[in-house]
């Protein structure tokens, strides 16, 4: 079984601009989470979700918003980009139970470097 | 919120020894704990996954144990080898959070050869 992949790798932006990083979750999850992880702050949830619909939310600014489509890929975007946006942006999914025990599988993550 | 915590931050060991990692949490309430391996540059490798109902797992030379009322799990590993370099998090799944993970810090962990 195939596992979660992200693309693209790598991606560098200048300050101001937008970015569009892609998830593909593993075949049957319908969960997708995404986390941004820096040296300062480790790992930060940004936000979760499930069968297109958000379902849960980190603290962080309006700039960063994602979605999810019927295949449950889901993209995750950035808009004015600020240099504390570099960071390496991980994609996780799972297939959620009802008791809510379940794993997630992370991708191998988007490095995204502000200039 | 829950707060989550490894130590220590680095550790270095000579290959062969046995070594344990601690992460400590601050609201009981959860669902499951889980460790996870991540290499320089790559992304998270899941280890162990351990529910809340659960004391412990285990997968070959590594085992888990979770005390809930505590808040507090560590990873054993037993025999450690050159391979086993690099950094360990934990984390957990809070009721009530949707699918959210609290991640700790990590340990950056060393097996010199």
């Amino acid at each position: 079984k195939a596992g979660v992949t992200q693309t693209p790798r790598y991606l560098i932006k200048t300050r101001g601009q937008q970015v569009t990083l892609s998830c593909s979750p593993i075949s049957g999850h319908r969960s997708v989470s995404w986390y941004q992880q820096t040296p300062g702050q480790g790992l930060q949830f940004l936000f979760e979700y499930f069968s297109e619909t958000q379902r849960n939310k980190g603290n962080f600014p309006g700039r960063f918003s994602g979605r999810q489509f019927s295949n449950s890929r889901s993209e995750m975007n950035v808009s004015t980009l600020e240099l504390g946006d570099s960071a390496l942006y991980l994609c996780a999914s799972s297939l959620p139970r009802v008791s809510g025990e379940e794993t997630q599988y992370f991708g191998p993550g988007t490095r995204l470097l502000v200039l | 919120k829950q707060e989550v915590t490894q130590i220590p931050a680095a550790l270095s060991v000579p290959e062969g020894e046995n070594l344990v990692l601690n992460c400590s949490f601050t609201d009981s309430a959860i669902y499951n704990l889980q460790w996870f391996r991540q290499d320089p540059g790559k992304g998270l490798t899941s280890l162990l996954l351990i529910q809340s109902s659960q004391r412990e797992q285990t997968s070959g030379r590594l085992n888990a144990s979770l005390d809930k009322s505590s808040g507090r799990s560590t990873l054993y590993i037993a025999a450690s080898q050159p391979g086993d370099s690099a950094t360990y998090l934990c984390a957990v799944k809070g009721r009530g959070t949707g699918n959210q993970f609290y991640f700790g810090t990590g340990t950056s962990l060393t097996v010199i050869p």
